[in-house]
């Protein structure tokens, strides 16, 4: 099946400071990924789109210049955690799309528990 | 906005038949229903998906009514591993938004 990766696993910043989360699909070729946050005992949120070589589509209330979205190629897409504040803490996980006959799956990442002191 | 309705919680003994609901009454003609799951702390893990026949693949079967506007999950012999949240979705195939999803307790 579609494998996607994430790293890291877990990382815990101080306040201030800014942190780049990775997602790879490692064995398929995703023309679009997404980024979800899940804060604990809650659903997933999806935060935005990510398309590769085009900027990302933002959902309403997150903010674009805080969270940062690259995806540079067909399997890698980042989330760079800007200026990361206690309140950021929290569960994120990707996913990309795969298209089969039309029919799009997502396939998600493992996730990476973000901490900020 | 999430666009699906499920109960919060369900047990199910181990071995029996799980049998999971979900209500979409706004779902439109094009939407795709799926299914993914979600042990604790992990990404979620895609199940099934179908658009208006019934579909089975090695991990449960999906039944979604005539009028599309509910379908069910079934796993038809639930082990402690199945023990997850399970959410269903409504989407084109392009943006999934997540609902609060059903916490499935399999008993020993």
């Amino acid at each position: 099946g579609a494998v996607v990766s994430q790293h890291p696993s877990w990382v815990i910043c101080k306040s201030g400071t800014s942190v780049k989360i990775e997602c790879r699909s490692l064995d398929f070729q995703a023309t679009t990924m997404f980024w979800y946050r899940q804060f604990p005992k809650q659903s997933l949120m999806l935060m935005a789109t990510s398309n590769e070589g085009s900027k990302a589509t933002y959902e309403q209330g997150v903010e674009k210049d805080k969270f940062l979205i690259n995806h540079a190629s067909l399997t890698l897409s980042t989330l760079t955690v800007t200026s990361a504040h206690p309140e950021d803490s929290s569960f994120y996980i990707c996913s990309a799309s795969l298209p089969d006959r039309g029919e799009y799956e997502q396939y998600f990442g493992p996730g990476t528990r973000l901490t900020v002191t | 906005d999430a666009k699906t309705t499920q109960p919060t919680s369900m047990d199910c003994a181990e071995g029996r038949a799980a049998n999971l609901p979900c209500n979409h009454s706004t779902i439109s003609g094009n939407e795709y229903v799926y299914w993914y799951r979600q042990i604790h702390s992990q990404g979620p893990q895609y199940i099934i998906h179908g658009l208006k026949n019934n579909e089975t693949n090695e991990m449960a079967s999906l039944i979604i009514t005539e009028d599309r506007k509910s379908s069910t999950l079934i796993l038809p012999h639930a082990t402690l591993r199945d023990t997850a949240v399970y959410y269903c979705i409504v989407s084109l195939g392009y943006q999934f938004y997540f609902g609060t999803g059903t916490s499935l307790t399999v008993i020993p």
